[in-house]
């Protein structure tokens, strides 16, 4: 089936610094890829839908300035979370589908921000 | 009104018995409703996804679906340990697959 990779894994660092997510489609081409966010015991909250060749669409109240996509490749988004601090720690994850017809989930990223 | 409520539970069943999860949604004009499991720590994956009323079985598992009510539910049968897990509802939201909205999930036990 189709894969989503996420790396890395779990990443920790000092507020004020910047982090870079990285989400690929494995074995298909993805226009459009989804970041969602998760904070403990809470439920995933779309953050943006990420455009191949475009700008990302940002869903309400969350900061574009602050979390910068970029989708410059068929199987390549990113997540930038800038000048990070300890309210941004949370588990971030993204998806992609190779038709209409099923979301596959990337394997999520655990940010601590000290 | 969150667009997406579920019974968070925790809710905890004996190995075999039937675990009934259940999920209502505010958008009357929802189509298309999901059912993930997720881990502690991992990602979810989809475990089934209803779009007409009634009921679709898939295994052990059962989604129904009540547009009118706006409810769907989910039913474990013969549930087992490795079924233990949290369980999300999730609603997409206008045409795009990839935009949905989630319940906070129900943590589900089952203990042997």
């Amino acid at each position: 089936g189709a894969v989503v990779s996420q790396h890395p894994s779990r990443v920790i660092c000092k507020s004020g610094t910047s982090v870079k997510i990285e989400c690929r489609s494995l074995d298909f081409q993805a226009t459009t890829m989804f970041w969602y966010r998760q904070f403990p015991k809470q439920s995933l909250m779309l953050m943006a839908t990420s455009n191949e060749g475009s700008k990302a669409t940002y869903e309400q109240g969350v900061e574009k300035d602050k979390f910068l996509i970029n989708h410059a490749s068929l199987t390549l988004s990113t997540l930038t979370v800038t000048s990070a601090h300890p309210e941004d720690s949370s588990f971030y994850i993204c998806s992609a589908r190779p038709t209409n017809e099923k979301l596959f989930f990337g394997s999520g990223t655990q940010l601590s921000v000290l | 009104q969150k667009e997406v409520e579920q019974n968070s539970g925790p809710l905890s069943v004996p190995e075999g018995a039937i675990a009934s999860l259940n999920c209502t949604y505010s958008d009357r004009g929802s189509q298309s409703f999901f059912w993930y499991r997720q881990y502690s720590g991992k990602s979810p994956e989809l475990i089934m996804s209803i779009y007409s009323n009634g009921d679709k079985e898939d295994g052990r598992f059962t989604a129904q679906l009540n547009k009118a009510s706006q409810y769907v539910s989910l039913l474990i049968r013969d549930s087992q340990p490795s079924d233990s897990a949290t369980y999300l509802c999730a609603v997409k939201r206008g045409s795009t697959l990839g935009r949905l909205y989630f319940g906070r999930g129900t943590q589900l036990t089952v203990w042997p």
